[in-house]
């Protein structure tokens, strides 16, 4: 099956610095990629969805200041964590479709990114 | 009122039993319908698809009613691999894009 590469797996960094994840679809081209955050026992909630080539959309509530997304190309996003602070510790996912505007078409999930900001 | 609501849980049931969940959505529009499964600090993995016809695959039948605007999710005979959170991801369909939603997920404990 069509595999998403995440990485990295886990970072640990210092309070005011920025962090970047990668999300790569491996064997097809993603034209909508989407990146979740999940706290301890909770859901995973949507931040934005990516579209190659236009700015992301946002979900209400997400600063698009302090959480960058940049979908390049049919095959990689990134979200940068900018100026991380604790509360920004998380477990991010992103995950990767393939047909834009498909109707049954699954998604894949990255392996996640274990941020912690000390 | 949430987007996609489910039942926390957790079911404890022995192995061999039978559970359902159950999965609300409050989007009418709402295309797409999956299951997913997450183990514990792991990355969540497509169970299955739902198709508005219902659907069955080995010991997992899917069920859609757009009436009610709910998803069911039916295991038999539980194992103890079972136990994970299952969540129900639903699509609406925003600005052009169909986004994926999940539910707070739903919590299987399989008991020897």
């Amino acid at each position: 099956g069509a595999v998403v590469s995440q990485h990295p797996s886990r970072v640990i960094c210092k309070s005011g610095t920025s962090v970047k994840i990668e999300c790569r679809s491996l064997d097809f081209q993603a034209t909508t990629m989407f990146w979740y955050r999940q706290f301890p026992k909770k859901s995973l909630m949507l931040m934005a969805t990516s579209n190659e080539g236009s700015k992301a959309t946002y979900e209400q509530g997400v600063e698009k200041d302090k959480f960058l997304i940049n979908h390049a190309s049919l095959t990689l996003s990134t979200l940068t964590v900018t100026s991380a602070h604790p509360e920004d510790s998380s477990f991010y996912i992103c995950s990767a479709r393939e047909s834009y505007r498909a109707e049954n078409t699954e998604a894949f999930f990255g392996q996640g990114t274990r941020l912690t900001v000390v | 009122r949430k987007e996609v609501e489910q039942d926390p849980g957790p079911f404890n049931v022995p192995e061999g039993a039978t559970v359902a969940f159950n999965c609300t959505y409050s989007n009418s529009a709402s295309q797409s319908f999956f299951w997913y499964r997450q183990d514990c600090r792991k990355e969540p993995k497509l169970l299955m698809s739902v198709y508005s016809s219902g659907n069955e695959d080995g010991r997992f039948t899917a069920q859609l009613n757009r009436a009610s605007q709910y998803i069911s999710l039916l295991i038999r005979d539980s194992k103890l691999s079972d136990s994970a959170t299952y969540l129900c991801v639903v699509t609406p369909r925003s600005s052009g894009t169909y986004k994926y939603i999940f539910g707070t997920g739903t919590r299987l404990k399989v008991l020897a």
